[in-house]
């Protein structure tokens, strides 16, 4: 079945940086794009940016550019997310989601990003 | 860029009841917007795209419908598992979502 599988929870300092994974199973990865979405805790959903896998083209939101990188690994079915200069407001849980037509699909389980001194 | 605005924030009904759920978008999506349900501690999963068609394994419960630039959600009859947060989304955008609790 289609599936998309994150990696595992993170704890960064403030100002680092944090790169989390999501490996797709059970379709080809370069049929689709793929977004990441980030959660706040109590908060809504916030489109961070999304990857077209097949030539590795991105888009990003203004409230993330200059500091979220897309990037992707057909061989491993996987796409990245790295998110620089972390601040205790990046504490949240992050999402990949599939895109199907401007819709998300199937969605990872997400991945917790704690920012702390 | 469009805005979504979601009302209400908060709708408290008994099992049973009927939902109904609006998203307002600033400007026209030509009837893209999608619909979401989130439970706590899960990732959000889709219910309805293109403003009415139900995901696949969606409850017929669950329906959707537009006019113009309003958009509605309507879960004819709220079973136990129905009580969460839905979001409404147009590409970029998320709506703030509106928490469906127990009354």
């Amino acid at each position: 079945q289609v599936q998309l599988v994150q990696s595992g929870a993170e704890v960064k300092k403030p100002g680092a940086s944090v790169k989390v994974s999501c490996k797709a199973s059970g379709y080809t990865i370069t049929d689709y794009y793929m977004h990441w979405v980030r959660q706040a805790p109590g908060q809504g959903l916030e489109w961070m940016g999304r990857i077209n896998p097949s030539d590795g083209t991105t888009t990003y939101a203004q409230m993330f550019q200059g500091r979220v990188t897309l990037t992707r690994d057909t061989s491993t079915s996987t796409v990245y997310m790295e998110l620089s200069s972390l601040r205790s407001e990046d504490t949240a849980v992050f999402y990949c989601a599939r895109d199907y037509d401007t819709n998300m699909d199937v969605w990872g389980k997400g991945t917790t990003v704690t920012v702390s001194s | 860029e469009i805005v979504l605005t979601q009302s209400p924030a908060t709708l408290s009904l008994s099992p049973g009841e009927r939902a109904t759920l609006s998203c307002r978008a600033s400007q026209s999506v030509s009837g893209y917007l999608a619909w979401y349900q989130q439970k706590p501690g899960q990732a959000p999963r889709l219910l309805l795209y293109d403003a009415s068609n139900r995901a696949t394994g969606i409850p017929a419960r669950f329906s959707g419908s537009e006019s113009g630039t309003d958009f509605t959600l309507t879960i004819s009859s709220l079973e136990p598992e129905d009580f969460a947060v839905y979001y409404c989304q147009q590409r970029f955008t998320f709506g703030p979502g509106t928490k469906v609790d127990i009354k």
